[in-house]
């Protein structure tokens, strides 16, 4: 079955203990992105890659890194968490930038909590 | 700067009563609009993708079509199982659409009562 997934769903964690959510498709996907989503602000970009190897900033990249050594995974890594990272993530891929080939497809989320 | 605006907020309908939901745009170029359902808890799935003017999508009861400013998405004798938040979503051309970006509307809740 062709997917997004990421681990964990849910998590608890505090104040600067340094963090990864993993994000996995089986679509052979060149295209990967992380949003986060909030009340009242909708789905923002974090950051995206456009193959391995290549990634680049979105909307809102502050306090977040990621990397794309390979081409199934797309981790986001949160080093020094804040309270403010609490929200709903979500990873999504796409296969290509023509019509047809744009469709971003989302993982199920994970709901990260900052104390 | 890219923008989406969607109305209602909620929509609470009967089974069986049809109704619209809208997405404005500011988009500086439109590559793409795209509607995405999301139930609680879950992420966002697919419905439909439009890329010009006066082009229109279907599947099942749900009906989308686009303008120059505006997105519609038409659910025609809704059930209950098509309560979900609905998203609309645009892709600008050029260096903005890097990634494939989208930029979200804060999506309309409908809640279908049988």
């Amino acid at each position: 079955e062709a997917q997004v997934t990421q681990n964990p769903r849910y998590l608890i964690t505090v104040t600067g203990k340094k963090l990864t959510v993993t994000c996995s498709q089986n679509m052979n996907h060149e295209y990967m992105s992380w949003y986060r989503q909030d009340p009242g602000l909708g789905l923002r970009q974090i950051y995206y890659s456009m193959n391995v190897e290549v990634t680049d900033k979105g909307d809102v990249p502050e306090g977040y890194k990621v990397s794309r050594k390979e081409k199934r995974n797309f981790p986001l890594i949160l080093e020094s968490p804040s309270p403010n990272q609490t929200s709903l993530y979500f990873c999504a891929s796409s296969s290509g930038q023509s019509r047809g080939t744009d469709t971003q497809y989302f993982g199920p989320g994970t709901r990260l909590t900052v104390l | 700067e890219d923008q989406v605006t969607q109305s209602p907020e909620a929509l609470r309908l009967q089974e069986g009563e049809s109704s619209s939901l809208n997405c404005s745009y500011t988009v500086s170029g439109l590559r793409g609009l795209f509607w995405y359902r999301q139930d609680p808890g879950k992420g966002p799935e697919f419905l439909f993708t439009l890329y010009s003017a006066g082009e229109e999508k279907e599947k099942e009861r749900l009906k989308a079509t686009l303008t120059k400013k505006e997105s519609f998405l038409h659910i025609t004798a809704p059930k209950p199982e098509d309560s979900a938040t609905y998203l609309c979503a645009v892709q600008a051309r050029g260096i903005k659409a890097a990634g494939n970006k989208l930029t979200f509307g804060g999506g309309t809740r409908v809640l279908v009562k049988p």
